[in-house]
């Protein structure tokens, strides 16, 4: 079965650059969420789109933006990076309640 | 969302029944129990979730107890791949999806 597809899976950038991190979810599924886990944290909650819409955003830094487009993607924008934004970022996506998971993108900032 | 409490720990024997508790006494009524796993550095898994009925699926059961202040995960037949932080999470099924809020869940250790 088709499953949530993150790219890319590792991402390495410097200090005060961008970085795009991008989430195909499982067809059919009509909301996204993105999470960030620290090293040793556990997941937190950034922000989640429903129908193309933000449905929810919890704490998500002001640097960082995100948008789904009229295919489902979602896209998470982060600017002006920091050494405490490296982290694993999941995608997940989900019909109704039962949220999906996908590999995660793990992004280091040096 | 209510809080949960979860042991920080546990091992399990290997081919054993893995028992997770979980507390939500602040439960509502119109919340469900979810369980999550993850295995190192993977995305969280969906295990199983519940309302007030007992569930059972290929993975695992969920048993609520009748007050639903607390629930345990069981995982039948455990094996070395089962090793993982388990999450029981209690939240609201809303129309457009909600967010899942983890806290400290429980590593289990399956031993052989």
């Amino acid at each position: 079965a088709a499953g949530v597809i993150q790219s890319p899976r590792h991402l390495i950038k410097e200090k005060r650059e961008t970085a795009t991190l991008k989430c195909y979810p499982i067809p059919r599924h009509d909301t996204v969420y993105w999470y960030q886990q620290g090293p040793g944290q556990d997941p937190q909650f950034l922000i989640s789109f429903y129908e193309k819409m933000q449905s929810d955003k919890g704490s998500i830094p002001d640097r960082f933006s995100a948008q789904q487009f009229s295919d489902y993607h979602s896209e998470l924008n982060m600017s002006s990076l920091e050494l405490g934004d490296s982290a694993l970022y999941f995608c997940a996506s989900s019909f109704l309640n039962e949220q999906f998971f996908g590999p995660g993108t793990r992004l280091t900032v040096l | 969302d209510a809080k949960t409490t979860q042991p920080p720990s546990m091992d399990c024997a290997e081919g054993r029944a893995a028992n997770l508790p979980c507390n939500h006494s602040t439960i509502s009524g119109n919340e469900y129990v979810y369980w999550y796993r993850q295995i190192h550095s993977q995305g969280p898994q969906y295990i199983i979730h519940g309302l007030k009925n007992n569930e059972t699926n290929e993975m695992a059961s969920l048993i609520i107890t009748e007050d639903r202040k607390s629930s345990t995960l069981i995982l039948p037949h455990a094996t070395l791949r089962d090793t993982a932080v388990y999450y029981c999470i209690v939240r609201a099924q809303l129309e457009y999806g909600n967010k899942l809020v983890f806290g400290a869940g429980t590593i289990l250790r399956v031993k052989s």
